[in-house]
């Protein structure tokens, strides 16, 4: 099956300093990836959608200014919290469409999420 | 608006079976999707129906209903490992996914 990876699984910042996440496609190539936040016991929300070479398209309600996405390359997307606050810590997830070798699928694999914590 | 519906929480006992239900609201559909996911961890694919019926695969099988906007999840001979939330997400015309909140399972033994 198709491979996302994220980095950092873990990682504490202090309040007011940038955190940079990763998402990489191991195995295939993702024009399309997602970026996801998901609080305690709740499920998941979408914070925006991130198209290789063009800007992100974010939901509403999310400040793109602060949650800046890049997808440079078909197998790498960043998401950047800017001036972290407490509020922002929470479980991100990334994920993609699988689409490699002509096959395209809507079953979005998921990256093993990355755990932020402001203090 | 589009929305999703599924229990908050469910028990059920070792080797039996369980039903999880779904019942959705959508700007078109495109499909419907449950993912299994352990707590601290990210989702996991388990199944995807677009035409009404029963999909089997092993002991996991999930059923949809267009016309009613239902789907429904079952797990039979329930392990302790299924202890998990279980995420129902249908994709709209747009082909975004609309999520769920989940449904915890709890297996006791």
């Amino acid at each position: 099956g198709a491979v996302v990876s994220q980095h950092p699984s873990r990682v504490i910042c202090k309040s007011g300093t940038s955190v940079k996440i990763e998402c990489r496609s191991l195995d295939f190539q993702a024009t399309t990836m997602f970026w996801y936040r998901q609080f305690p016991k709740k499920s998941l929300m979408l914070m925006a959608t991130s198209n290789e070479g063009s800007k992100a398209t974010y939901e509403q309600g999310v400040e793109k200014d602060k949650f800046l996405i890049n997808h440079a390359s078909l197998t790498l997307s960043t998401l950047t919290v800017t001036s972290a606050h407490p509020e922002d810590s929470s479980f991100y997830i990334c994920s993609a469409y699988l689409r490699d070798r002509g096959q395209f699928s809507y079953e979005q694999y998921f990256g093993p999420g990355t755990r932020l914590t402001v203090t | 608006g589009q929305n999703i519906d599924q229990p908050t929480e469910m028990t059920a006992t070792e080797g039996a079976i369980v039903q999880i239900n779904c019942t959705y609201q959508t700007s078109g559909f495109n499909g419907l999707f449950w993912y299994q996911q352990h707590a601290g961890e990210a989702p996991t694919f388990l199944s995807y129906n677009v035409l009404d019926g029963l999909e089997e695969k092993g002991r996991f099988s999930s059923f949809l209903s267009r016309s009613k906007g239902y789907s429904y999840l079952l797990l039979k001979e329930l392990q302790m490992k299924d202890s998990a939330s279980y995420l129902c997400a249908a994709m709209d015309s747009n082909y975004q996914l609309i999520w769920g909140a989940g449904t915890k399972l709890i297996i006791k033994p």
